[in-house]
């Protein structure tokens, strides 16, 4: 059973700081993605990495895929109120459409 | 329409009573998920369609879920029975599947609470 591992569970931080997410599994997958998610709303996608060791940027926030494609990074630089929500990865199991979800991370950005 | 669909939004049943929630997906995507989230945590893969195919069902938590697509497109999960564990927002999301990794788009949900 392939298990996506995201921390810290919850962030609450000031606006203006900087935090990393992680996320991490024993397994391998093909790509992986990367969700927020706001009450009572579904998920949105935010970026897909593919290649091991790809980095990606995304105005403030920076995704970095692990070289074995095992984990994941999520960085965001100087968080916003705006950032606040549930930040979400998802792994995509190799040979197949399936893609399982971490266990989330929910950030609270303080004014 | 535009998005994915789900219906009912909201359903409150009475244990040991069975329920059906419905989901429309984006007109066109081949691929159909099903997913529960419980409050405040991850999503928990329950199913996925390939066209009206399920290739993989090893999510269900029990033989008490079922779901079917009909026509490549609408998708039914049915809960029989159910618990107060079963009480959750259950989360669909339809892609196109092609080469690659394509977007999933997620309904706002069915929020199940079981009384």
């Amino acid at each position: 059973t392939q298990l996506l591992e995201q921390s810290p569970q919850f962030l609450s931080i000031q606006e203006g700081e900087n935090l990393t997410v992680y996320c991490n599994s024993s397994s391998v997958f093909s790509s992986l993605q990367w969700y927020r998610q706001e009450p009572g709303e579904g998920p949105v996608l935010l970026v897909t990495v593919v290649t091991g060791g790809e980095v990606k940027k995304l105005k403030r926030l920076t995704f970095q895929f692990g070289d074995a494609r095992k984990d994941s990074s999520l960085h965001i630089t100087a968080a916003q109120p705006g950032d606040t929500g549930l930040y979400l990865c998802a792994g995509r199991v190799s040979g197949t459409y399936k893609y399982i979800f971490g266990t989330g991370t929910r950030l609270k950005v303080l004014a | 329409g535009a998005g994915v669909s789900q219906s009912p939004s909201n359903k409150v049943t009475e244990k040991g009573k069975d329920v059906e929630l419905r989901c429309d997906p984006i007109s066109g995507h081949t691929a159909l998920y099903w997913y529960r989230q419980r409050l405040g945590q991850g999503l928990e893969f329950l199913i996925y369609f390939q066209g009206n195919s399920a290739p993989d069902k090893s999510g269900l938590p029990s033989d008490r879920f079922s779901a079917e697509r009909t026509g490549e497109s609408v998708s039914t999960l049915t809960i029989q029975r159910t618990q107060q564990e079963d009480s959750a927002v259950y989360l669909c999301a339809s892609s196109l599947v092609g080469r690659g990794d394509t977007e999933a788009f997620f309904g706002q949900g069915t929020r199940l609470t079981v009384v």
